[in-house]
């Protein structure tokens, strides 16, 4: 079935520190993995997207990583900054169709 | 990317009435999507939205709790009909620009 597992639910870490999410995703035909921001009270916001011929892409301080042969995207967070404190989705393509995980609310303490 | 706008932002609505939402997009669009997020939940799809065919449903939603228009290429509205507490929420809509996806601001509903 149409299935996106997002880990850990929570992230709390020190300013300054790397923060890493990951997802996994069941259909092996899904080829475009996005990653939202959403901070409380806004709507969501794509902050890095990813399609599955690539490996890899970077954008500043975020970057992330698919492998497509075990279904797992990550994202990665470096250098973490109290105003990256928000709840992250993930989201894996089913057809013309965004399937999202279950969100990681990310903690920075300054 | 798309500029996406949504009416009302929020409403307080009673137990057994319907409530329409618009969205509006500043440019065409092929594909329109509604979303429903429950407090501290991730985003659950609702229906895909063309313009000039009906929607398309997702399990456990159907037409006639949530009807969509579609009537062109920058327009949508979702009614949640005969509403319940269970239906408390923010409803989002979404669409994609240059293959990346945009959500308007969400209308938070709340059903009494």
């Amino acid at each position: 079935g149409e299935n996106v597992e997002q880990h850990p639910s929570t992230l709390s870490v020190q300013e300054g520190d790397s923060a890493v999410i990951k997802c996994t995703y069941s259909d092996s035909a899904s080829n475009y993995f996005p990653w939202y921001k959403q901070e409380l009270g806004k709507r969501p916001q794509l902050i890095i997207d990813i399609r599955s011929n690539v490996g890899e892409k970077k954008d500043q301080r975020i970057a992330v990583t698919l492998n497509k042969t075990a279904k797992h995207f990550s994202l990665h967070i470096t250098e973490t900054q109290p105003e990256d404190s928000a709840v992250y989705f993930c989201a894996a393509s089913y057809g013309q169709k965004l399937v999202f995980g279950t969100g990681t609310r990310l903690l920075v303490s300054p | 990317s798309a500029v996406i706008s949504q009416k009302p932002s929020r409403d307080i609505c009673q137990r057994g009435t319907s409530l329409t939402i618009q969205c509006q997009v500043d440019s065409q669009v092929t594909m329109m999507f509604w979303y429903r997020q429950q407090p501290g939940q991730s985003l659950t799809l609702i229906a895909t939205a063309n313009q000039g065919s009906e929607a398309t449903y997702e399990s456990g939603f159907v037409i006639d709790k949530f009807p969509i228009s579609r009537p062109n290429l920058t327009f949508s509205t979702l009614t949640v009909s005969n509403m319940s507490p269970e239906d408390s929420s923010i409803y989002l809509c979404s669409t994609e620009s240059n293959q990346k996806g945009y959500f308007g601001p969400g209308t938070r509903l709340t059903v009494l």
